[in-house]
């Protein structure tokens, strides 16, 4: 897991609830992600970020948020907009954009 | 489409044996190809990384191979332990014209038995 960590490792969502999920960083690496994992599919990106207060969408941002306002960390939201969220999330990070990514040990969000 | 297909998607062998993982992918243009381990409940560990002039590349028991040419790699474990039971994901790099973006497989489930 290298120096990225992840909490809480389960969280459970009410309807209509908006969570954060916590990512930080000690690896001072500059891109950050968020993917989301679900039984029988490939990791799917939600969002990244390459510098501070920069983030872009990847292929499922909807319902969820982001920012990063600082180096270590990039905290995601799961909105109440997400309608089925209930699966693994997984932060990375990595010097650049191509280089080896580093996960977290991920955060398991169960419905209610 | 850009996609990543691996196989089998479960496998179970005994400890000792040896066993190998395939991955084929349709993604362009390819920058490098990327073998995951992934513990269950853990996140994804990275075992090896493998750009298009490279054919081969091993980190102890774990050896990966990847044809350019026909799109495919894989993943060949020797002398198999308990603890290798896990997903082995592969994962393949593009240079898109939007930015650079990775491109996983599902995974295979692998289960070492004593």
């Amino acid at each position: 897991d290298g120096g990225i960590t992840q909490s809480p490792k389960y969280l459970f969502r009410k309807e209509g609830q908006n969570v954060t999920l916590s990512c930080e960083q000690n690896l001072n690496h500059d891109a950050m992600y968020w993917y989301r994992q679900d039984p029988g599919q490939g990791l799917r990106l939600i969002y990244y970020s390459q510098i501070v207060n920069d983030f872009q969408k990847g292929d499922i941002a909807e319902g969820y948020s982001v920012s990063r306002e600082k180096k270590e960390s990039f905290p995601l939201t799961v909105t109440s907009a997400q309608k089925n969220p209930t699966a693994f999330y997984l932060c990375a990070s990595s010097w650049q954009a191509v280089e080896t990514q580093y996960f977290g040990p991920g955060t398991r969000l169960l419905v209610l | 489409k850009n996609q990543v297909e691996q196989s089998p998607q479960s496998l179970i062998i005994l400890e000792g044996k040896n066993c190998t993982l395939q991955c084929n992918y349709t993604v362009s243009p390819f920058s490098n190809l990327r073998w995951y381990k992934q513990d269950t409940g853990r996140g994804p560990v990275s075992l090896t990384i493998m750009t298009f002039s490279e054919n081969t590349k091993s980190n102890g028991r774990y050896t990966a191979t990847l044809d350019a040419d026909t799109k495919q790699s894989s993943l060949h474990i020797t002398a198999s332990q308990l603890s290798d039971s896990a997903s082995y994901i592969c994962v393949v790099g593009l240079r898109g014209l939007d930015g650079n973006k990775l491109v996983f497989g599902a995974g295979t489930i692998l289960r070492v038995k004593s």
